[in-house]
């Protein structure tokens, strides 16, 4: 198994451009996520799934969409990338308590 | 107010030594309670869940204080392989995972 996979691993922007970051599990795993890791702030949840169909917002949702359309992917759109979106972005899946995150992308807007 | 909090470090220790540390939250429904390790430049993986009763895994032992909403980590006896970063995650609300900002950890020879 794969694991939990992210695309790009490094990607730098343009303010104002758009971007979707990919995520893709083959564990079989009805919940997923994206945090975002900013230095000295931790991961904090941008958007969760139950499931395919369905999404719902965490702590820091706003300049971010997602959808889930199979159990295997989970992709987060930057509409119109802002530099206060600079950060590390880690999608997970959850098996019971654990959450298997996958390696990061590391985003850069100028 | 952050719904996790914890001492960021560095806590420089040499190996063998024990070491512990803390982290308290917020919303006192919580239910669910992790440890996560980070090591730099990586993504986290879980440590270890903390159970009501405390709960142990060779040189690790995590402890759960409800009335003062605080949670523990010691490790005994620590390696130079547990330098990392340790996460506190806290589980408050059905679906939603907060992680505290980490705790740095640098054992040393």
């Amino acid at each position: 198994n794969a694991g939990v996979t992210q695309t790009p691993k490094f990607q730098v922007l343009k303010t104002g451009q758009s971007m979707t970051l990919q995520c893709a599990q083959d564990m079989n795993h009805e919940y997923m996520s994206w945090y975002r890791q900013d230095p000295g702030m931790g991961l904090r949840l941008i958007h969760y799934s139950v499931g395919a169909g369905i999404t719902d917002q965490g702590e820091v949702p706003n300049g971010y969409n997602v959808s889930r359309s199979t159990t295997e992917d989970f992709p987060l759109r930057l509409l119109s990338a802002a530099p206060s979106q600079t950060s590390v972005y880690f999608c997970a899946s959850r098996y019971q308590e654990t959450q298997y995150f996958g390696p990061g992308t590391r985003l850069l807007v100028l | 107010r952050k719904e996790v909090e914890q001492d960021p470090g560095p806590f420089n220790v040499p190996e063998g030594a024990t070491v512990a540390f803390n982290c308290t939250y917020s919303n006192s429904a919580s239910q669910s309670f992790f440890w996560y390790r980070q090591d730099c430049r990586k993504e986290p993986k879980l440590l270890m869940s903390v159970y009501s009763s405390g709960n142990e895994d060779g040189r690790f032992t995590a402890q759960l204080n409800r009335a003062s909403q605080y949670i523990s980590l010691l490790i005994r006896d620590s390696k130079l392989s547990d330098s990392a970063t340790y996460l506190c995650v806290v589980n408050p609300h059905f679906n939603k995972f907060y992680f505290g900002s980490g705790t740095k950890l640098n054992v040393k020879p």
